[in-house]
């Protein structure tokens, strides 16, 4: 089965820097993916690890550690508009399966 | 640009009453997800499609759900009879799977259909 285990709220400061972490459990890996979601909104794609290291985007980064099952969301200089749920969603199949498994979120608030 | 789009935005029906969800892919993809969004189970699958085809339906309640594509611009998903456990958002999503990229497709969502069953 799956497991995906992400805090469910976490609360940063305008300008700062917040890493949101998620851990996984699988049969089998074959990608984790990053979403954003702002209430009562669609998810919108952020970033996508199938590979050990660090994916740079602008402001945001996510880590891939594959032999810890681990990988963190990094968001640099944060604004009030990255207040949102960000989903962890990892693939666990491979040869050409897609059903992705969602955490339930972390729900990110910024503050002034 | 190029979204998903799904229609009706929002569904208030009574219990028993048949729902049909609509949902058209970003132009070019040929994979269509159907997930589904909860505050207590969060986002599940429930069927997807590739090329029209459906590969996995698992996640669905198949004594009143149906999912279909008619033609490569139009999926459906289908309740009857709904039941009031059935309020939540349904959310189509789209992607591309290339031969070159067996791994599979990012999928992106619609906009969703929040769905309320008296």
């Amino acid at each position: 089965g799956q497991n995906i285990d992400q805090p469910t709220e976490m609360t940063a400061t305008e300008g700062a820097i917040v890493q949101i972490n998620c851990t996984y459990q699988t049969s089998g890996f074959n990608g984790l993916f990053w979403y954003q979601q702002h209430a009562g909104e669609a998810p919108t794609f952020l970033s996508y690890n199938v590979l050990d290291g660090l994916e740079e985007k602008g402001r945001f980064s996510s880590f891939l550690s594959r032999s810890k099952g681990y990988s963190y969301l990094l968001l640099k200089e944060l604004q009030m508009k990255d207040s949102a749920s960000y989903l962890c969603a990892v693939r666990p199949f491979t040869g050409g399966g897609n059903k992705l498994t969602f955490g339930t979120g972390t729900q990110l608030k910024v503050e002034l | 640009d190029a979204r998903v789009t799904q229609t009706p935005r929002h569904k208030v029906t009574e219990m028993g009453q048949e729902v049909t969800m609509r949902c058209q892919p970003i132009l070019g993809h040929n994979t269509v997800f159907w997930y589904r969004q909860t505050m207590m189970q969060g986002l599940e699958l429930l069927a997807y499609f590739r090329n029209r085809a459906p590969l996995d339906d698992s996640g669905m309640p198949k004594d009143r759900f149906s999912a279909e594509m008619p033609d490569a611009t139009l999926a459906t998903l289908k309740i009857q009879p709904s039941e009031p456990r059935d309020s939540a958002v349904y959310f189509c999503a789209s992607g591309l799977a290339r031969q070159a990229t067996p791994q599979g497709t990012t999928p992106f969502f619609g906009p969703g259909t929040r769905l309320t069953v008296l």
